[in-house]
């Protein structure tokens, strides 16, 4: 069965600080892996998507890795700002579609940043 | 540019009460639109998938009766939870793509419809 298992499941940092937060996902045939933000009750916004042959991706003062072998992959968030406070979910699909292109969404890290 | 607009934001009604929600994708063609339902601390759940003029396919244990679907062009597709009851509070979220020659794109989500019955 296709999973994706965020960690840690809740994080609280003080601005200005770095953080990264993990997942870790068993989809089979893998297609892509995307990490998405989402403030409290909205959707999810995009940050990165990357595929099998890319180990690294970065949106501002987002990064996010990628280790296919390992399948495991992080998001690194850097001199964090008080507009960071969210939940980041990490989505990965699977090549062979499905239900909802094949994607399955982890559970998000619920991050708050402090003043 | 993908800007998926959902409406309403939030709704509080009585039980019994038919809600509809709408998703409209503002500056491109959906021909795919996808409803998902979020409980708090939760990952999104799939309802169903729908393409433009063709009948929604549910996921298991939902009720396509309860949840009715209609994708009747490119840009609109609505979801209408019938009768609904206490439980079906929940936070609705709908995402839409295209489709291009490099295949399925990306999906791009409504900032979704947070629905309280009472």
């Amino acid at each position: 069965k296709n999973q994706v298992e965020q960690s840690p499941q809740s994080l609280i940092i003080l601005e200005g600080k770095n953080c990264t937060l993990q997942c870790n996902y068993t989809v089979s045939p893998f297609s892509n892996l995307r990490w998405y933000k989402q403030d409290t009750g909205r959707g999810p916004v995009s940050l990165t998507i990357m595929t099998f042959s890319e180990n690294t991706k970065s949106n501002g003062r987002y990064t996010a890795t990628l280790d296919a072998d390992t399948k495991q992959s992080s998001l690194h968030i850097t001199a964090s700002q008080l507009s960071d406070s969210a939940s980041y979910i990490c989505v990965v699909s699977a090549k062979s579609g499905g239900g909802a292109d094949g994607l399955t969404f982890g559970k998000g890290t619920h991050l708050i940043i402090q003043p | 540019g993908a800007v998926v607009s959902q409406h309403p934001s939030r709704v509080i009604c009585k039980s019994g009460t038919s809600v509809k929600i709408e998703c409209r994708s503002l500056d491109f063609q959906a021909t795919t639109m996808f409803w998902y339902r979020q409980f708090p601390k939760q990952s999104l759940m799939l309802m169903a998938t729908s393409n433009e003029g063709s009948k929604a396919t549910y996921e298991q244990g939902v009720e396509k009766d309860k949840f009715l679907i209609n994708h009747a062009s490119l840009t609109l597709s609505t979801l209408t939870v019938t009768s609904a009851h206490p439980e079906d509070s929940s936070f609705y979220i709908c995402s839409a793509r295209w489709t291009g020659r490099g295949g399925n794109q990306p999906q791009h989500f409504g900032d979704g419809t947070r629905l309280s019955i009472l």
